[in-house]
């Protein structure tokens, strides 16, 4: 059964930039589609975006280009790199997989938490 | 703000049936499969229904999902205490640019 594991700092600076880590376990990264998705206290889900194993990416345009998502399949790996950020971007931040393009995400990580503050 | 619109809050007694609805536009669940999905307290949300009705092995036939035209509905029948979370609905928008999550709804079994 595949596991995913979010990874990274629990507290970054304003105007800095956020770096966070998914690790799949127990399956292949391949031929599927990795998506991010954030929900901020007290609030609802919010699609980051995904990548697919080939690199393919699609991302959510409320974002404005902030947020860039890489895959490392040889280390069972994909990342999200988001760039200043301000306290609205504090949220558990989930990964989570999908089989098919239109994102029945099937598999979640645990979530990290994420504050954004000075 | 989400362009899913759910009922806040539902509540039924145990072995009770409730209800969801999730409200979208052509450009979203009118042109788009429907997923569900359940959140217990303080843990990460978990496939319930995907393309519209279908169930992810595990998935007890207590939970049931049905899409017409613009709107989706969840439907959880003999409710039980394990059910209190919240569901989220999930489509894809505006000629596949976005994905969206519904508003939320919490469930209370009373």
């Amino acid at each position: 059964q595949v596991q995913l594991q979010e990874s990274g700092p629990g507290l970054v600076k304003p105007s800095e930039t956020l770096f966070l880590t998914c690790t799949v376990s127990g399956g292949s990264i391949s031929n599927k589609y990795w998506s991010w998705i954030r929900q901020p206290p007290g609030k609802g889900l919010d699609w980051i975006g995904y990548i697919y194993f080939s690199g393919s990416t699609n991302y959510n345009p409320s974002l404005k280009s902030r947020a860039t998502i890489s895959v490392d399949a040889s280390r069972n790996q994909f990342s999200l790199r988001l760039s200043s950020v301000t306290a609205a971007d504090t949220a558990v931040y989930y990964c989570a997989r999908s089989s098919s393009w239109y994102l029945n995400l099937d598999s979640w990580g645990q979530g990290t938490p994420v504050t954004v503050s000075s | 703000q989400s362009v899913l619109t759910q009922p806040p809050s539902v509540s039924a007694a145990p072995g009770q049936k409730v209800t969801i609805s999730c409200s979208g536009s052509s450009s979203n669940i009118g042109n788009n499969y429907v997923s569900w999905y359940q959140q217990l307290p303080g843990t990460a949300p978990k496939l319930l229904i995907y393309e519209n009705n279908k169930r992810p092995s595990g998935i007890p036939d207590r939970f049931t999902g049905s899409k017409s035209g613009t709107s989706a509905t969840l439907g959880i029948t003999g409710l039980q205490t394990g059910d209190e979370a919240d569901y989220y609905c999930g489509s894809w928008a505006g000629s596949l640019t976005t994905y969206v999550f519904g508003t939320g709804t919490k469930v209370t079994v009373l």
